[in-house]
């Protein structure tokens, strides 16, 4: 079974550019969260979608963020303009099920956004 | 608001012995704790979750305790190996269901 995928692993923009990152979840997993972590420093939570709707969407930073899941499968989150802050690490998690102790979230390996 | 802190921030251990880190949150007003293993450019992997206080949870040489009384949690490696160099991250799932997360511990095995 394939994990959860994101692409692109990396990303070097300029700044005012705008970078759309792409998040696969698991196959049947209706939860999907993105998350950020500027280098080091903690990861922050950015929103969480269940099938195409936004549940939860309290972490996005300002307006300059856009996330979509048309369709309930793959997730797209846009930043236009990117500004030098938003670079960071971009998690993308599924999980299946709610609730408290059956939430594992499957975490992609990250895009790594460089803005310059 | 939670708030969770790892401790400490980094560790270099050699190559057999034991170690053990801390994450501490002053408020237990949490639905579980969650620990993961991040490798850098890979995937952070769920090693447990726990939700009672006194869980305890056992992977392989990997271990953890939880005690939301006093308000920490402890993940404990024995015999460390190369392979186990990683940041380890731990995070509360609130209310939400958002996951709230320490800043990790990055640990270094020196062989």
């Amino acid at each position: 079974e394939a994990g959860v995928t994101q692409f692109p692993s990396h990303s070097v923009i300029e700044k005012g550019q705008t970078v759309t990152l792409r998040c696969d979840p698991i196959s049947g997993h209706d939860n999907l969260y993105w998350y950020r972590r500027v280098m080091g420093k903690e990861i922050k939570f950015l929103l969480h979608f269940v099938k195409e709707s936004k549940q939860d969407e309290s972490g996005m930073p300002n307006n300059r963020f856009l996330a979509e899941r048309t369709g309930g499968t793959y997730s797209t989150l846009k930043v236009q303009p990117a500004e030098l802050e938003d670079s960071g690490v971009y998690f993308c998690a599924s999980s299946q099920f709610q609730g408290a102790v059956k939430n594992i979230q499957y975490f992609g390996a990250g895009t790594r956004l460089s803005v310059l | 608001i939670l708030n969770v802190e790892q401790s400490p921030q980094s560790l270099h251990v050699q190559e057999g012995d034991s170690t053990n880190f801390t994450c501490s949150f002053p408020s237990s007003n949490f639905y579980a704790l969650h620990w993961y293993r991040w490798e850098t450019a890979k995937s952070p992997e769920a090693l447990f979750v726990m939700t009672l206080n006194g869980d305890e949870k056992k992977k392989g040489r990997i271990s953890a305790t939880l005690n939301t009384k006093e308000g920490y949690s402890y993940l404990y490696i024995k015999g460390s190996q190369p392979e186990d160099s990683a940041t380890y991250l731990c995070a509360l799932m609130d209310s939400n269901y958002q996951l709230i997360w320490g800043a990790g511990t990055k640990l270094i095995i020196k062989p």
